[in-house]
């Protein structure tokens, strides 16, 4: 299958940005979206991007895509403590199925 | 609309004991699809359906069962539960054709001592 990583874990301070990054592997990938789960919720979608696309932005969100190197990143802008969650990287292939990352946990702390 | 819903929202059952976790949407979604989540390992894909009727295996498929009777519903059977199928469970749906709308149930958490 298809595999996507990012990493585990991070904590920013409340006002500075924060960026979260992810890797896949499937280069047939057609979309690649950034879910949002908040404790004992589901997922969130939070935005998403085409494949062709380099860039998308969306109020305080930042998607940035790197085909080439198959690197995806979000980028939130004046992190604020509504934003602790663990954040989704996915991708859709052909077929429509999602394959997901193992989700990183954004702390924000005062 | 109430969305995509999912019941129950906790459940623990006994190693072979059987049981059906339910799925409804109401949005006249085609697409369908079951995923469990387990810690550090994000969400894989159990089974989904592209329509009525149809079904397929995803990623993790072993010891689940599925059935699409109707567009709005999506079971998922349990045949004989064991400790590894511990998990919670997300029940998802989407218009087939379209990449930004994506629902997910709220999920349902499931123990099998």
């Amino acid at each position: 299958g298809e595999d996507v990583e990012q990493s585990l874990f991070l904590s920013v301070r409340e006002g500075d940005s924060s960026v979260i990054n992810c890797t896949y592997t499937d280069s047939s990938s057609t979309y690649l979206y950034w879910y949002k789960q908040e404790p004992g919720a589901g997922l969130q979608l939070l935005t998403y991007i085409f494949s062709n696309m380099d860039m998308k932005q969306d109020q305080r969100l930042t998607v940035l895509l790197n085909k080439k190197d198959k690197h995806l990143s979000l980028r939130i802008a004046d992190t604020q403590t509504g934003d602790s969650a663990i954040y989704f990287c996915a991708e859709r292939s052909n077929d429509y199925k999602l394959s997901f990352g193992a989700g990183t946990t954004v702390t924000v702390r005062a | 609309n109430a969305g995509v819903t999912q019941t129950p929202k906790f459940q623990v059952l006994k190693t072979g004991q059987s049981m059906t976790l339910q799925c409804a949407q109401d949005m006249n979604h085609e697409y369908m699809s079951w995923y469990r989540q387990d810690p550090g390992m994000g969400l894989r894909l159990i089974h989904y359906s592209v329509g009525a009727g149809i079904t397929d295996q995803g990623e993790v498929p072993n010891g689940y069962n599925v059935s699409r009777s109707t567009t709005e519903d999506f079971p998922l059977r349990l045949l004989s539960a064991a400790p590894s199928q511990t998990s919670v469970y997300f029940c998802a749906s989407s218009p087939r054709l379209a990449a930004d709308t994506q629902y997910f149930g709220p999920g349902t958490r499931l123990t099998v001592l």
